[in-house]
């Protein structure tokens, strides 16, 4: 089975400019989860949609949205990007009713200027 | 609500010597899975072990274990016979089996291989 994939791997950004983060969860898996990952925050909990149905969401401002469509594919979008949210965004998928395991996608790196 | 807490920013490790991460959770709940994840320097994470709750049986994959102490609310890896390819960042994670409740990461451990 292919991976979680996520695209684009690379981004830059200025200030103000507005975002949208592709991933593909591994065939089957319904749950996708959003992660930030900076140095000095670790690994920051975004959302997680199941069936398309957002079905947590972490502490992050408004700005930091997302959806999932019925292939179970998800965007997240970032809007009016700020300095601060440079960082590498993490996707993970995972199969309901298993261990709940979380499969990692490669993460796209985001660059604000 | 659930925390993870890896107490260990940083560990090193000879090469071929054994070492061992320490990750403590803190949780009311009695049924969950726990998780260590290995995230090497601008390489994608990939899951490394899990521990279902319930099970007694600690769980090993090759050269990785782990310590499942449920009371003690404590779940280590162990690495034995360290390669120079287990340098990574080590993070432990924690997910009820009970609600759709999200993961629950610690902050990570930094793992340093001396050849």
């Amino acid at each position: 089975k292919a991976g979680v994939t996520q695209t684009p791997r690379y981004l830059i950004k200025t200030r103000g400019q507005q975002v949208t983060l592709s991933c593909s969860p591994i065939s089957g898996h319904r749950s996708v989860s959003w992660y930030q990952q900076t140095p000095g925050q670790g690994l920051q909990f975004l959302f997680e949609y199941f069936s398309e149905t957002q079905r947590n969401k972490g502490n992050f401002p408004g700005r930091f949205s997302g959806r999932q469509f019925s292939n179970s594919r998800s965007e997240m979008n970032v809007s009016t990007l700020e300095l601060g949210d440079s960082a590498l965004y993490l996707c993970a998928s995972s199969l309901e009713g298993g261990d709940l395991a979380q499969y990692f996608g490669p993460g796209t790196r985001l660059l604000v200027l | 609500a659930q925390t993870v807490t890896q107490s260990q920013p940083e560990m090193s490790v000879q090469e071929a010597e054994t070492v061992t991460l320490s990750c403590t959770y803190d949780t009311s709940e009695s049924d969950y899975y726990l998780f260590w994840y290995k995230q090497p320097p601008s390489r994608q994470m990939i899951l490394v072990i899990r521990q279902e709750a319930y099970k007694q049986q600690n769980a090993t994959e090759n050269r990785f274990s782990v310590n499942f102490q449920k009371a003690a609310k404590s779940f280590s890896l162990k690495i034995s016979d360290s390669q120079l390819g287990d340098a990574a960042m080590y993070f432990c994670a924690y997910r009820s089996a009970y609600n759709n409740n999200d993961m629950r990461f610690g902050a990570g451990t930094r793992l340093t291989v001396k050849p």
